[in-house]
């Protein structure tokens, strides 16, 4: 049973707009959130995260946003660049120890 | 600083036959991870290892063995292989940040065929 889905499976966005990539989880301990970003044949790398104390956190052209009752986070890339194409996890986790979930990503295109 | 490192790189096994895949890391990180990725899956834990001498299970345990070597090195075992353990394979370790929840870093992947 999946705790933690990515419904899109693939995005594609013109370079220089924005990117968008949605998560949702049904587990209402999690309270920590990850993304991921991921190159072919390469491990994930860690990109941004959030606390469940806050609504918003931005690094640079990311920000993630996390919508509490809704279960409901997204990643936002702005403005999207080629080399920002690669698969993007999703992660959580709760406050009791270090398991971590992951969704089943998704696999952003920026197109020149 | 060469982070995580995992050994092989790619591995094709028969049913029934034995490995071990190799992780250690240099960040001086206390916890460290086992993950199969498989597609339209994501990443599963295997197991884990919140300190040295101490491991957990995750959420596909079963036909696994780790063992946590030192604080460096995590070891995943595979007793009698199964073509249902074909998969991509990644280490992980993981350092508490601000606020004291963890980020983790992975390793480049061992690609595992078992026939």
């Amino acid at each position: 049973d999946q705790q933690v889905k990515q419904n899109s499976p693939s995005l594609s966005v013109q370079e220089g707009r924005i990117s968008i990539l949605n998560c949702d989880y049904t587990n209402s301990m999690f309270d920590y959130f990850l993304w991921y970003k991921k190159y072919p044949a390469e491990g994930p790398t860690f990109l941004i995260s959030i606390s469940s104390i806050k609504d918003k956190n931005e690094d640079g052209r990311f920000t993630v946003f996390l919508n509490k009752s809704a279960k409901h986070l997204s990643l936002h890339i702005v403005p999207s660049q080629p080399g920002d194409s690669a698969v993007y996890f999703c992660a959580a986790s709760g406050r009791t120890g270090n398991q971590f979930y992951f969704g089943t990503g998704t696999s952003l295109t920026v197109i020149p | 600083n060469a982070g995580v490192t995992q050994t092989p790189k790619f591995q094709v096994l028969k049913t029934g036959q034995s490995m071990t895949l190799q992780c250690a890391q240099d960040m001086n990180h206390n916890s460290m991870y086992w993950y199969r990725q498989d597609p339209g899956m994501g990443l599963r834990l295997i197991y884990y290892s919140a300190s040295e001498g101490t491991t957990d299970k995750g959420e596909v345990p079963n036909g696994y063995n780790v063992s946590r070597l030192n604080k460096r090195e995590f070891s995943l075992r595979l007793e009698s292989a199964a073509p249902s353990q074909t998969s991509v394979y990644f280490c992980a370790s993981s350092v508490a940040g601000r606020g004291g929840r963890e980020t983790q870093y992975f390793g480049p992947g061992t690609r595992l065929l078992v026939l």
